[in-house]
């Protein structure tokens, strides 16, 4: 069964950082692309970062770019994203995502979501 | 790439036969996925590649269309089908609609 577990989540002043972590399980995750995507509270979903199955090539939405890193540690089938420079319309539910192969974007696999709050 | 989802909610019995729709501002060459999220639940991928039906997921479930009209249809509402429907594009870079949550009559 695949699975996709969040961790990091948290409350955090504007400004500050915070890294999220996704374990995955259940399939071969060094094969796969990932990405994450976030729901800001009672809104509609938004994609945020993907990175490549080897991780050499990583992409993100504008309004993030320069402040979010997504990464991955193969060895560990665990994915991360490290979000910096926090603000507050960066609060929402983080989805770690799989992609299917050869789609680029279409999520077919998502862990239950990490919540960040950035408020002070 | 400008996403129109239409209704924004729709009510329907069960039995029913329901359909949502999705416009896109441009061509999408049928990039077109659909996703069902329950409340308080992570979203599940039932429609890729406008009418591929995901693994896994009832057949009451078809997605249809091309170029930038798009169409999710459930051919007999079930109780469990309860939830926000969102589309999302992916020929370039990707975005979702704002979503059509359905509820029952």
């Amino acid at each position: 069964e695949v699975q996709l577990v969040e961790s990091g989540g948290g409350l955090v002043q504007p400004g500050r950082s915070l890294k999220l972590s996704c374990a995955a399980s259940g399939f071969t995750f060094s094969n796969y692309y990932m990405a994450w995507v976030r729901q800001a509270p009672t809104k509609g979903l938004e994609w945020v970062a993907s990175i490549t199955n080897s991780g050499g090539s990583t992409y993100y939405r504008d309004s993030v770019k320069g402040r979010f890193t997504i990464s991955r540690d193969n060895a560990k089938s665990t994915l991360y994203l490290q979000m910096d420079s926090l603000r507050s319309e960066d609060t929402a539910t983080y989805y770690c995502t799989r992609v299917i192969r050869g789609t680029g974007y279409v999520m077919d696999a998502w862990g239950q979501g990490a919540s960040v709050t950035v408020s002070s | 790439i400008q996403m129109t989802q239409s209704p924004s909610l729709l009510s329907a019995s069960v039995g029913d036969r329901v359909t949502l729709s999705c416009k896109t501002g441009q061509n999408i060459n049928n990039y077109l996925a659909w996703y069902q999220q329950k409340l308080g639940e992570a979203p599940k991928l039932l429609i890729y590649n406008a009418n591929s039906l995901q693994a896994g997921i009832p057949s009451r479930f078809s997605g249809s269309g091309s170029g930038t009209d798009f169409t999710l249809t459930i051919s007999s509402l079930q109780p469990e089908d309860v939830a926000t429907y969102f589309c999302q594009q992916y020929n370039s870079w990707t975005t979702f609609g704002a979503g059509t949550k359905l509820e029952l009559k």
